[in-house]
């Protein structure tokens, strides 16, 4: 089936160790995006990719950074993991920007 | 903020009981989207209505737009165990910022 994967499922990084986050999807779609969402809050948008062009939303902290090297795969890098970065990062995708959007299971980042 | 409001924060309902969850926004739109999450799980797209529509339905969904008071409804009929999650609203609004800007969301719970 199509789908969008996300590794890995869970990671634990310590306070300033680097760590990236992969999405890749099946679904050929044009626009790979990146949330950040805390517990019990909405899905907060980091940046969104549609095919090479980078879109970063104006309050994503400089900390975070994304790669998108081809049409499958997205990457989120957190240069400078805080304790305030501990959440849940999903990525999805979409065919064209504001239409339906495919999300993968998500992402659970702990710093300590 | 842009972000949506929904109503209420928390439900609870007997099994075979009818939900009833209302979001309201801010801007003009292009759609309005209804996503489920399961606890710790990425979101699942339900139903998208365009700015045109007034009513749509798609199995014991139904959802309903008033541009007009830029408010929605989602209706779950013959509510199960298996709808207990958290229900979100997203909106593409029609400044051409190719995102969705999601609404605080409804936890939802159906007691068996």
């Amino acid at each position: 089936d199509a789908m969008v994967i996300q590794n890995p499922r869970y990671q634990v990084t310590q306070f300033g160790k680097p760590v990236t986050l992969s999405c890749s999807q099946t679904l050929n779609h044009n626009v790979m995006y990146w949330y950040q969402q805390k517990s019990s809050q909405a899905p907060k948008l980091l940046f969104h990719y549609y095919d090479k062009d980078f879109n970063n939303e104006a309050d994503t902290p400089d900390n975070f950074q994304s790669r998108r090297p081809n049409t499958s795969f997205c990457f989120l890098d957190i240069r400078s993991p805080g304790l305030g970065d501990a959440a849940m990062y999903l990525c999805a995708t979409s065919r064209v920007p504001g239409e339906e959007q495919y999300f993968g299971p998500g992402t659970r980042l702990t710093v300590t | 903020s842009q972000q949506g409001e929904e109503d209420p924060q928390a439900l609870s309902i007997q099994e075979g009981e009818n939900a009833t969850m209302n979001c309201s926004y801010k801007t003009s739109i292009n759609n309005l989207q209804w996503y489920r999450q399961n606890s710790g799980r990425g979101l699942v797209h339900l139903i998208l209505i365009r700015s045109n529509e007034r009513e749509k339905h798609s199995g014991r969904l139904r959802v309903t737009l008033d541009t007009s008071k830029k408010s929605s409804s989602l209706l779950i009929t013959a509510s199960r165990a298996a709808d207990t999650a958290s229900y979100f609203c997203a909106t593409e609004d029609n400044f051409g910022n190719e995102k969705l800007t999601f609404g605080t969301g409804t936890r939802l719970t159906i007691i068996p």
